[in-house]
Parts: C-alpha cells; sequence; structure tokens
C-alpha cells in the first residue's frame, strides 16, 4: 500500500488566500484524521471522521478552517482566509477500527507558510 | 497542568549509549500509553504502545509505566545514529478513543 497521501507536500501563500490541503487514506480505513504541528504547540487533533462522517472537530481553531470528505477515499481541509499563524505542518492520518494498539498511520505532511 | 508534559531536549548521546525519554502525564484514568517516532520532514509513526503499568519490550526498545507517578518512559539500548529522531509519547483518554493526545517530542540525535 501507498500509505497515507497528502498534497500539496509544500505550499507558500499570501495571507488572505485560500488555502486547500488534500488527502487520500489508507484503502480500507474508515477513520481519518487531521493534525497540526507547530513548535510551539506541538501535535494537536483538528478533526476526524469515521465512514466520512465528522465525529469531533472541536479542535478546529476558527471558523476559517473547514474539512470535508466526500467519499472514502478522499479529504480535503481548507482555510479561508489564510493568515501567517496558519503556518504549520498538517498532517492526515488513518486508521482501522478496533484502536487500542491499532496504529494510526500518519501522512508526510503539508507544509504550508503563509506570508 | 497540561495533560502530557515532555521535555523537548534535544537530547544529543554518542553511539552505543543507552536512551532514557520520558513523559508525565496528569490524569490517572489513562490506560494506553503510545510512543511514536518522527524522522525529519516526516509524519510520526507508531513505535510502541503499553497497556496499564509494567514494561513491554521490542528489540532495542523497552517501554514503561509508572502508573502511581504518572511516569512513562522509552529506553534505547545500543543507540544508533538511525536513532536520531523526534519522539513523541502519545496517550488517548480511553479504550477506543482516537483522540490522542501528544507531548511535544523530544529530539535526539545519536552521533557515530
Amino acid at each position: 500500500d501507498a500509505g497515507v497521501i497528502q498534497s500539496p507536500r509544500h505550499e507558500v501563500t499570501e495571507m488572505g488566500q485560500e488555502v486547500t490541503l488534500r488527502c487520500k487514506p489508507i484503502s480500507g480505513h474508515d477513520y481519518l484524521f487531521w493534525y497540526r504541528q507547530t513548535m510551539m504547540r506541538g501535535l494537536e487533533l483538528l478533526i476526524y471522521f469515521n465512514n466520512n462522517v465528522p465525529i469531533d472537530d472541536s479542535g478546529m481553531p476558527e471558523d476559517r478552517f473547514s474539512a470535508k470528505m466526500p467519499n472514502a477515499s478522499f479529504s480535503t481541509l481548507k482555510i479561508q482566509p489564510s493568515e501567517p499563524r496558519d503556518s504549520a505542518v498538517y498532517f492526515c492520518a488513518s486508521s482501522l477500527t478496533g484502536f487500542t494498539g491499532n496504529t494510526i498511520y500518519f501522512g508526510e505532511g503539508s507544509w504550508l507558510t503563509v506570508v | 497542568q497540561k495533560e502530557v508534559e515532555q521535555d523537548p531536549g534535544p537530547l544529543s548521546v554518542p553511539e552505543g549509549a543507552i536512551v532514557s525519554l520520558n513523559c508525565t502525564y496528569s490524569n490517572s484514568a489513562f490506560q494506553y500509553f503510545m510512543w511514536y517516532r518522527q524522522y525529519s520532514r516526516k509524519g510520526p509513526e507508531l513505535l510502541m504502545y503499553t497497556y496499564s503499568s509494567g514494561n513491554k519490550e521490542d528489540g532495542r526498545f523497552t517501554a514503561q509505566v509508572d502508573k502511581s507517578s504518572k511516569y512513562i518512559s522509552l529506553f534505547i539500548r545500543d543507540s544508533q545514529p538511525s536513532d536520531s529522531a523526534t519522539y513523541l509519547c502519545a496517550i488517548p483518554p480511553g479504550a477506543g478513543s482516537y483522540q490522542l493526545t501528544f507531548g511535544k517530542g523530544t529530539k535526539l540525535s545519536v552521533i557515530p
């Protein structure tokens, strides 16, 4: 399996622009997660889906952030409008039901810089 | 107090040394404990997990949980340059929960 695939790997954008990050989870996995990692705050869970349905979005920082999962093989995280403080690495991850001890597989991340 | 605290390091050791990485946590109800390894510019990958107290060994790696002290440790024996990475502890609030709380990670460098 190719693992969790994220795009773009790197993005530099200007403040105020819309940013869309994309994720393809591992085939057959029914949980999908979006994390954000910064030096100051570490790795934070933003939102997660089960069977394409958002389960908990309490980690989404503001209304500027939104996430969708239109089907089992694709999810997006959108920031509109973007701000410099959104600069971070955004990770998508997926897992299979039956968590405890099961692995959450992370993608390689999307490195976002907002200038 | 944060739920999970981890010394960010960085930690630099010579090849072959024994490494000790640690986290403390605040909620005594936590039962599952995990260690993730993250290489530079990569996503985290699960290294080990343990349930409740005690030790778990996997090759050169040993995970240890001391619930009385709310303290978890990861030991690396005979450390290798390939072990150079950031190590993050992670704790779910309960069985079946996917909402992992991660420590900020300790950056380890093993010098040849």
